[in-house]
């Protein structure tokens, strides 16, 4: 059973529209949530992150709602761009470490011009 | 170039085979991971190495996998008696000394095809 699920497995977004990407966990001791991303033939690179004492985290574009009773959180981007076309994980921690992370599949992102 | 490098990108093995993939973490970073990645899956944890402490394989799918880390830089991932459900993209990625919260770096991947 999967421990961080993402829903969508794609999303089409027109550029300078608002792209959503939503991500769930069933594990309430998760307490910190990442999110890659990764275009083809290259590894995840990181984006943003969020700790559960917080429920908004905003680096440029980027946003990262986090709502905890709901175990769900979801990533931000206004607006959106053409070279943000890439899959998105959402990944979360069960240590305090952060060492050992629970990856989700994936939402495939398509910015259209 | 200062980034995670991985080899091969690509791998081709009959069943049965052992292969060997080989990662190089950026210089410096104390910790290692190896994660794969088949089709339509996120990314699965396989093993970690944090400095000179015994690795977490907790991941390891079956005996048949394996990892080593020499002199706490180079890794190498083996897979011995392949099967075709091994077939995935196989990452590495490594992150500082151990402190709160990490950011991982990811290497390319390479993608094994067991046929």
């Amino acid at each position: 059973d999967q421990q961080v699920k993402q829903n969508s497995p794609s999303l089409s977004v027109q550029e300078g529209r608002i792209s959503i990407l939503n991500c769930d966990y069933t594990n309430s001791m998760f307490d910190y949530f990442l999110w890659y991303k990764k275009y083809p033939a290259e590894g995840p690179t990181f984006l943003i992150s969020i700790s559960s004492i917080k429920d908004k985290n905003e680096d440029g574009r980027f946003t990262v709602f986090l709502n905890k009773s709901a175990k769900h959180l979801s990533l931000h981007i206004v607006p959106s761009q053409p070279g943000d076309s890439a899959v998105y994980f959402c990944a979360a921690s069960l240590d305090n470490y952060g060492q050992n992370f629970v990856f989700g599949p994936g939402t495939r992102l398509s910015v259209l011009p | 170039g200062a980034g995670v490098s991985q080899s091969p990108s690509n791998k081709v093995t009959e069943k049965g085979k052992d292969v060997e993939l080989r990662c190089d973490p950026i210089s410096g970073h104390t910790a290692l991971y190896w994660y794969r990645q088949s089709l339509g899956q996120g990314l699965e944890f396989l093993i970690y190495f944090q400095g000179n402490s015994a690795p977490d394989k907790s991941g390891l799918p079956s005996d048949r996998f394996s990892a080593e880390r020499t002199g706490g830089s180079v890794s190498t991932l083996t897979i011995q008696r392949t099967q075709q459900e091994d077939s995935a993209v196989y990452l590495c990625a490594s992150s500082p000394t151990s402190s709160y919260y990490n950011e991982q770096f990811f290497g390319p991947g390479t993608r094994l095809t067991v046929l």
